[in-house]
């Protein structure tokens, strides 16, 4: 069974840009859930989406979006980036998004400039 | 009440020793508390987990406990091997619902040969 799959592995972006990370779960999963994480922060929630839609949300400004489309993949997106945000992204996915088993990706490692 | 505090920060223990890593949560709701290791360069990865109606368990060398009047739980690495060194997240949710998960901060662990 293939695990989660997160493209592209390695970004770099300048400040003011756009960036949009792919996530692909495991068969049959529904659930997807986004990370950040950076060094002593640990994980930072971003968003849930199940079933297409976002079911959980964390404390993240409404530059990072996200969206699920009906094959369970999903996409999540910085608008005008900062500094802030260089940071490895993490998705996971989960059967039914009951609090069952996270799968993680490898993640995305995101650097600004 | 929807933190999960997790300490120490960072341990380094010696080969053969035992690793010991606590975490407290305040949300008496919680019943599912899992642990995630995670290697560089890979996302975490489900270590074991615990439900409040068992004070133990135990999967090899890895041994959760859990205290449930004191709203704690910890990790326990016996006779610690340098394959350990990784770092270890403690995490909290219900199970009867769709609750994100909510995660330690993450405890960095060196176990020196």
């Amino acid at each position: 069974k293939a695990g989660v799959t997160q493209t592209p592995r390695y970004l770099i972006k300048t400040r003011g840009q756009q960036v949009t990370l792919s996530c692909s779960p495991i068969s049959g999963h529904r659930s997807v859930s986004w990370y950040q994480q950076t060094p002593g922060q640990g994980l930072q929630f971003l968003f849930e989406y199940f079933s297409e839609t976002q079911r959980n949300k964390g404390n993240f400004p409404g530059r990072f979006s996200g969206r699920q489309f009906s094959n369970s993949r999903s996409e999540m997106n910085v608008s005008t980036l900062e500094l802030g945000d260089s940071a490895l992204y993490l998705c996971a996915s989960e059967r039914s998004g009951g609090s069952n088993e996270q799968f993680f990706g490898p993640g995305t490692r995101l650097t600004v400039l | 009440q929807q933190q999960v505090k997790q300490s120490p920060q960072s341990l380094i223990v010696q080969k053969g020793g035992i690793s010991i890593i606590n975490c407290a949560y305040e949300n008496t709701a919680f019943d599912y508390f899992p642990w995630y290791q995670q290697f560089p360069g890979k996302g975490p990865a489900l270590l074991i987990a615990i439900r409040p109606d068992v004070s133990e368990k135990k999967e090899g060398r890895f041994t959760i406990s859990f205290n449930k009047s004191a709203k704690q739980f910890s990790l326990h690495i016996m006779d610690s091997q340098p394959g350990d060194s990784a770092t270890y997240f403690c995490a909290a949710s219900r199970m009867d619902s769709n609750y994100q998960l909510i995660w330690g901060a993450g405890t960095k662990l060196i176990i020196k040969p």
